[in-house]
């Protein structure tokens, strides 16, 4: 089952620089999007989510861009921060399923150079 | 900040025997949920749980697990008779309502021997 995925399992940014994390779905389903970051020993704390009928959501040094038509988003970090190193997973929901579980990708390890 | 709260935060358990992971979900949260992460693999939907019933659960939610909100505060997830390939982190999450972001505990890890 592989309707959310993330092709990168690791990202090296130099700090102060742009870190970009890809994410590619399936499901056309799909209408809900979040990422998280999690850190060795905790759980996934949530970053920034966007909703299918916006294309761009932005939180601070967090941008998510959503592109329907080519069923993919992108996280956005800038600038970076040794602090950003750690794993993002990017997850998906669809309310017209009648649920709202999350199906999570299989994570993006960035580490941010000093 | 509100945060959901997960204990133990390591539980070992001979094969067979029954096991309670417990959360205490954010105070003002309507939806709840286990999710869980085997080492080296994504993190899977396990169940969800809105007024006092399952909404929805997944294959690997079999006659083994249940789910129980005890109290207004408590959220536990049961397995009957535990299997080695239950090995894995059980994080907990709740959410105010759906398509809200779901908030995570720091799970626990369930080591089977």
């Amino acid at each position: 089952d592989q309707q959310v995925k993330q092709n990168s399992p690791s990202l090296s940014v130099q700090e102060g620089r742009i870190s970009i994390l890809n994410c590619d779905y399936t499901n056309s389903m799909f209408d809900y999007f979040l990422w998280y970051k999690k850190y060795p020993a905790e759980g996934p704390t949530f970053l920034i989510s966007i909703s299918s009928i916006k294309d761009k959501n932005e939180d601070g040094r967090f941008t998510v861009f959503l592109n329907k038509s080519a069923k993919h988003l992108s996280l956005h970090i800038v600038p970076s921060q040794p602090g950003d190193s750690a794993v993002y997973f990017c997850a998906a929901s669809g309310r017209d399923f009648g649920n709202e579980k999350l199906t999570f990708g299989t994570g993006t390890r960035l580490t941010i150079i000093p | 900040e509100p945060e959901v709260t997960q204990t133990p935060s390591h539980q070992v358990t001979q094969m067979g025997q029954e096991v309670i992971l417990r959360c205490v979900p954010i105070s003002n949260h309507l939806y709840f949920y286990w999710y869980r992460q085997i080492l080296g693999q994504k993190v899977e939907f396990l169940v969800s749980f809105y007024n006092n019933e399952i909404s929805e659960k997944s294959e690997i939610f079999d006659d083994q697990f249940s789910v129980e909100r005890p109290d207004g505060s408590n959220f536990t997830l049961k397995i009957r008779s535990t299997k080695l390939e239950d090995s894995a982190m059980y994080f907990c999450a709740s959410s105010g309502r759906i398509n809200q972001p779901q908030h995570f505990g720091d799970g626990t890890r369930l080591s089977i021997l």
